[in-house]
């Protein structure tokens, strides 16, 4: 059960948009620390795909978005494409567990 | 170009300790906000941050792991090393190394390795 609390999945239809929640509290996300997303595809490593809250690495499309608000912080997908079928985790430090955390992990199925 | 790999065994007995090495290439663990971490993900289960070694040698651990594992770094070869004692079955995971970059109030891992897959079994 970890801290960052993430929908077990979503989907949706390729040209959508879908956005994916990672819920904290305020030893997390409400404290202020950064909010990452990781995609992970089945059989390889994670990627890092948005870091601190909003900042996308260079070569993660503009597609992919972050957000952050009070406890909780979003991810959103636009104009989804089948490669984007993959999980995608949360991560944040929590102060009261004195480490990093990672959300449980949302499964995206695009129809 | 960033690169990291694990290193280590496949199978591990109950009890046993597990050491798995990290080596890298294309950044220095003596450059300021940079560090090397260890990250695990369990068969259908989440990823679980493990253990991080800064590059001033500050080490931070899981609490919950913290009595099980040891992480060190030879700045000279390019590697760091976990390791975890006491291996039971429930430590049977795909075990990856990554890089971090630790900007104000954020650690993100950035570039990771491709995993080790980690049985933990009689």
């Amino acid at each position: 059960q970890s801290v960052l609390t993430q929908p077990p999945s979503v989907s949706g239809a390729p040209g959508q948009r879908v956005t994916i929640s990672c819920t904290g509290s305020s030893s997390n996300i409400g404290a202020g620390f950064g909010v990452h997303w990781y995609q992970k595809l089945p059989g390889t490593a994670p990627k890092l795909l948005i870091y601190d809250n909003s900042n996308r690495p260079s070569g993660v499309p503009d597609r992919f978005s972050g957000s952050k608000s009070g406890t909780s912080a979003s991810l959103a997908i636009t104009g989804l494409q089948a490669e984007d079928e993959a999980d995608y985790y949360c991560q944040s430090y929590d102060s009261s567990l004195s480490g990093w955390v990672f959300g449980g992990g949302t499964k995206l199925t695009v129809l | 170009q960033i690169t990291l790999k694990e290193s280590g065994p496949t199978l591990v007995k109950p009890t046993q300790t597990l050491t798995l090495t990290c080596t890298f290439s294309g950044f220095s663990l003596s450059t300021s906000a940079v560090g090397v971490g260890w990250i695990r993900q369990p068969p259908e289960k989440a990823l679980e941050w493990l253990a991080l070694i800064y590059w001033d040698d500050d080490k931070r651990y899981s609490p919950s792991l913290k009595s099980r594992l040891t992480i060190t770094k030879d700045t000279s070869k390019n590697q760091v090393v976990l390791t975890m004692t006491n291996m039971d079955p429930v430590d049977t995971a795909t075990y990856y190394c990554a890089r971090f970059r630790h900007i104000s109030s954020s650690v993100y891992f950035d570039c990771w390795g491709q995993g080790t897959q980690v049985t933990v079994s009689s």
